[in-house]
């Protein structure tokens, strides 16, 4: 099993241009979950999915849109990137517990840098 | 005021030391607990899971005090290997398997 893999792992960008992140995971799980890690800061929480076709704001979700077409895949689009979105983005995945908490596995992250 | 805070460190040792990390919450309704592991340029990890009566797996001690909204972590015994940056994240169930992270506290062990 590859577990988590995000697509690309570098990437430039100048202001206003846009890109796609995709992430895949062979486990099954329900909830899938994309982040930003920022120098200082704890991971913070873009948008989230409880399951295939549904999608939601997760702490900082401005400039940001996702969408879960297949339950495997989560793809986190920047429409017009601006250099705040430089940062390193975590995808997740868990399986769901109910009232409880599930271990997050993450992917290797993809480092953007925007200009 | 963070919802979880942690001492951003680093913490220098020694391979053999015994070296703590705390933490604090913000949020009392908060249910979970955990310490997860994260390498230099690489993706958090899962340590452990910190469970009301305190738990131990090997050379690593996890213990809660609710009353205190406190966590922390023990590593007995330091290896070169644990150098790592170590985050402590904490669950509010809010419909969904939400994760509050700390920034992290960096340990460099040294020969």
């Amino acid at each position: 099993n590859a577990g988590v893999t995000q697509t690309p792992k570098f990437r430039v960008l100048k202001t206003g241009q846009s890109m796609t992140l995709l992430c895949a995971q062979d486990m099954n799980h329900e909830y899938m979950y994309w982040y930003r890690q920022d120098p200082g800061m704890g991971l913070r929480l873009i948008h989230y999915s409880v399951g295939e076709g549904t999608t939601a704001k997760g702490e900082v979700p401005d400039g940001y849109n996702v969408s879960r077409l297949k339950k495997q895949n989560f793809l986190l689009g920047l429409e017009s990137a601006a250099p705040s979105q430089t940062s390193v983005y975590f995808c997740a995945s868990s399986r769901y517990l109910a009232g409880g908490a599930n271990e997050q596995f993450f992917g290797p992250g993809t480092r953007l840098t925007v200009l | 005021r963070k919802e979880v805070e942690q001492d951003p460190g680093p913490f220098n040792v020694p391979e053999g030391a015994t070296v703590a990390f705390n933490c604090t919450y913000s949020n009392s309704a908060s249910q979970s607990f955990f310490w997860y592991r994260q390498d230099c340029r690489k993706e958090p990890k899962l340590l452990m899971s910190v469970y009301s009566s305190g738990n131990e797996d090997g050379r690593f001690t996890a213990q809660l005090n609710r009353a205190s909204q406190y966590i922390s972590l023990l590593i007995r015994d330091s290896k070169l290997s644990d150098s790592a940056t170590y985050l402590c994240v904490v669950n509010e169930v809010r419909g969904y398997n939400k994760l509050i992270f700390g920034a992290g506290t960096r340990l460099a062990v040294h020969p």
